[in-house]
């Protein structure tokens, strides 16, 4: 069954430190990937896309994240966060040329000072 | 803000009761995709169309139906609502259905709040 794992449900971090959220997925091709960034009583804005090409992949907000097909995952990174990257991250899938987008469950970061 | 607009904001209504939800796509965009998120089932796919066609069916109810308009424009059908229908609902746009050109862009979403 298609499936896409975001194993950690909340990350907390000081402020100034790297960040990296998994994403692991099960499908039965390589799909296109993303991630996203919710941000309280807001929509979803994309923060970056992967399709083919470069598995490195550089977003806004100075995200990052990492296609490894060997091991079925999109880890996405930053550096040194902000305050105003607290916020839910979600990791979605869609099968190529079929649009509809399967998301994990999501993860919760915290922003400490 | 990512160019999709949706209609309500909010909306509080009674079980069996029926509402309507409204989206306007980005400029260009002939792909909208409806998604539910509730804290029992995280995002869902809903239901997608195409330049006025439905394309693709995820989870949804036989209660809720949608549409896209020659405008391009989409109304999400909720009827006889139940407890459990209360979510945030998204919509989304893309500009076509394969490689890059499918990539979505979200809406700020509706939140319906069923009592």
């Amino acid at each position: 069954a298609q499936s896409v794992t975001q194993p950690d449900i909340h990350i907390t971090v000081s402020e100034g430190a790297s960040l990296e959220l998994r994403c692991n997925y099960s499908y039965g091709a390589t799909p296109y990937l993303f991630w996203y960034v919710q941000s309280p009583g807001q929509g979803l804005q994309l923060l970056l896309k992967y399709f083919s090409g470069d598995t490195l992949v550089q977003g806004i907000k100075g995200f990052e994240a990492e296609f490894k097909r060997s091991q079925s995952s999109f880890n996405l990174r930053k550096p040194s966060v902000h305050w105003s990257d607290a916020a839910e991250y979600f990791c979605a899938v869609g099968p190529r040329g079929r649009g509809k987008l399967q998301f994990g469950a999501g993860t919760q970061v915290v922003v400490t000072p | 803000d990512s160019g999709v607009t949706q209609t309500p904001k909010h909306l509080i209504t009674a079980t069996g009761q029926r509402v309507t939800l409204r989206c306007s796509p980005r400029s260009g965009d002939l792909s909208v995709y409806w998604y539910q998120q509730s804290l029992d089932q995280g995002l869902q796919f809903l239901i997608q169309y195409y330049n006025g066609e439905e394309r693709a069916k995820g989870n949804i109810l036989e209660r809720f139906s949608a549409q896209q308009f020659p405008d391009l424009h989409s109304e999400l059908n909720l009827s006889s609502l139940e407890l459990g229908d209360s979510a945030l609902y998204f919509c989304a746009s893309s500009v076509g259905t394969s490689g890059e050109a499918d990539t979505q862009y979200f809406g700020p979403g509706t939140r319906l709040t069923v009592l």
